[in-house]
């Protein structure tokens, strides 16, 4: 089975940095994602990870940890649009399942 | 290129009935996942089909059921719902279970 902890919530202002950590237990890794899901919206796909270190792109930045089983998302330059849930999902060797966690509600403030 | 569709977006029905949800995938994908959204779970895996055969199941009960078509639509049902059926339920398309694309979702209520 997996296990994949992220924090429930986190606030931050307008401009700031927050840095969303996941933890994750698994049998056989095959990449982790970040998806972004507005209230009443599918999730959409932020960043996939497979080997260690960091992937930019624009103000969203993932960063991994296979030996911590660690993940982190880094949003920089926050703006009100960005609050949301952020998922972390982590896919399986064996089978290419992929099982979220319970997500992590961030709220913008100005 | 036109995204996931899922038909319908809303439902409403009541307990003991059936229900048929639809998913067209990206065009070109052949992987269909669906996942079922609960406040209180959180995104949880169904089934995927990949090339009309079940490749992957979560831990649902047997009233959950799917197909997929030459076509990769897919389908998803369930019979005999019950209260807690009530979600939002998620198909999401890929290549060959790499990236996911989410669809908008089915909300279906059950009362």
């Amino acid at each position: 089975g997996q296990n994949i902890d992220q924090p429930t919530e986190m606030t931050a202002t307008e401009g700031a940095i927050v840095q969303i950590n996941c933890t994750y237990q698994t049998s056989g890794f095959n990449g982790l994602f970040w998806y972004q899901q507005h209230a009443g919206e599918a999730p959409t796909f932020l960043s996939y990870n497979v080997l260690d270190g960091l992937e930019e792109k624009g103000r969203f930045s993932s960063f991994l940890s296979r030996s911590k089983g660690y993940s982190y998302l880094l949003l920089k330059e926050l703006q009100m649009k960005d609050s949301a849930s952020y998922l972390c999902a982590v896919r399986r060797s064996n089978d290419y399942k992929l099982s979220f966690g319970a997500g992590t509600t961030v709220t913008v403030r100005a | 290129k036109a995204g996931v569709t899922q038909t319908p977006r809303y439902l409403i029905k009541t307990r003991g009935q059936q229900v048929t949800l639809s998913c067209s995938p990206i065009s070109g994908h052949r992987s269909v996942s669906w996942y079922q959204q609960t406040p209180g779970q959180g995104l949880q895996f169904l089934f995927e089909y990949f090339s009309e055969t079940q490749r992957n199941k979560g831990n649902f009960p047997g009233r959950f059921s799917g197909r997929q078509f030459s076509n990769s639509r897919s389908e998803m049902n369930v019979s005999t719902l019950e209260l807690g059926d009530s979600a939002l339920y998620l198909c999401a398309s890929s290549l060959a279970g790499a990236d996911q694309y989410f669809g908008a979702g089915t909300r279906l209520s059950v009362l």
